[in-house]
């Protein structure tokens, strides 16, 4: 069964600093997709970054940045240079390519200090 | 472009009523997905669609759950006799393969009293 595990119910970051999101995940399967969505509180889930588990490289947009380590099974999201705009709650998630779904975990509210 | 729109966005009921939450997918995405938010938890799927076709209904909860696509686009979220445990948000999500990104809507706060 996936399971996708956050550690951090809350993180409290100033602003300008990075930050790093941990994330963890369980799948016995070869392909799969991992994912991070932002959630301010509108409510509106923000899909931020992709990484597929063949991928080589650690994917980036912009100011985030994924960690993948495939052989710790975790994909950690690095946001650097935080903005007051970035406290939200984040969601990590995977999909395996089997099933299209996606499975979340329980989300890390994030909040950045002025 | 357009987004994903959901309506309604609140919805009131009291236990017992039916209702009926849709979606509207972003122009052109084959792929549909239905999740349940319960408060201060991360989405949980409820069901799939590619096209017109329901291919994953494993997440409903139960058979007072139903939600059908007949024409590909439009969706419809149909909860039967609500229980007040079907209190939750109800998020609509798109995509068109072979992109994996889904896209959400705004979501449908459900109450049930």
């Amino acid at each position: 069964a996936q399971k996708i595990t956050q550690t951090q119910p809350g993180m409290f970051v100033q602003e300008k600093e990075a930050v790093t999101l941990d994330c963890t995940y369980d799948t016995s399967d070869q392909s799969y997709g991992l994912f991070w969505y932002k959630q301010p509180s509108s409510g509106e889930m923000i899909f931020l970054i992709y990484q597929g588990s063949y991928d080589e490289q650690n994917a980036t947009e912009g100011r985030y940045s994924l960690n993948f380590q495939k052989a710790r099974k975790s994909a950690n999201l690095v946001i650097s240079a935080s903005q007051l705009g970035d406290s939200a709650m984040y969601f990590c998630a995977m999909r395996e390519d089997v099933a299209q779904k996606l499975v979340f975990g329980q989300g890390t509210r994030l909040t950045i200090n002025p | 472009g357009a987004g994903v729109s959901q309506s309604p966005r609140y919805k009131v009921a009291k236990r017992g009523q039916d209702v009926a939450l849709r979606c509207d997918p972003i122009s052109g995405h084959v792929s549909l997905f239905w999740y349940q938010q319960a408060l201060g938890q991360g989405p949980e799927f409820l069901t799939y669609f590619q096209n017109e076709a329901q291919l994953d209904k494993s997440g409903l909860p139960s058979d007072r759950f139903f939600a059908e696509r007949p024409e590909g686009s439009v969706s419809t979220l149909k909860i039967q006799r609500t229980q007040q445990e079907d209190s939750a948000v109800y998020l609509c999500a798109s995509s068109r393969p072979p992109a994996y990104e889904q896209y959400f809507g705004p979501g449908t706060r459900l109450t049930v009293t």
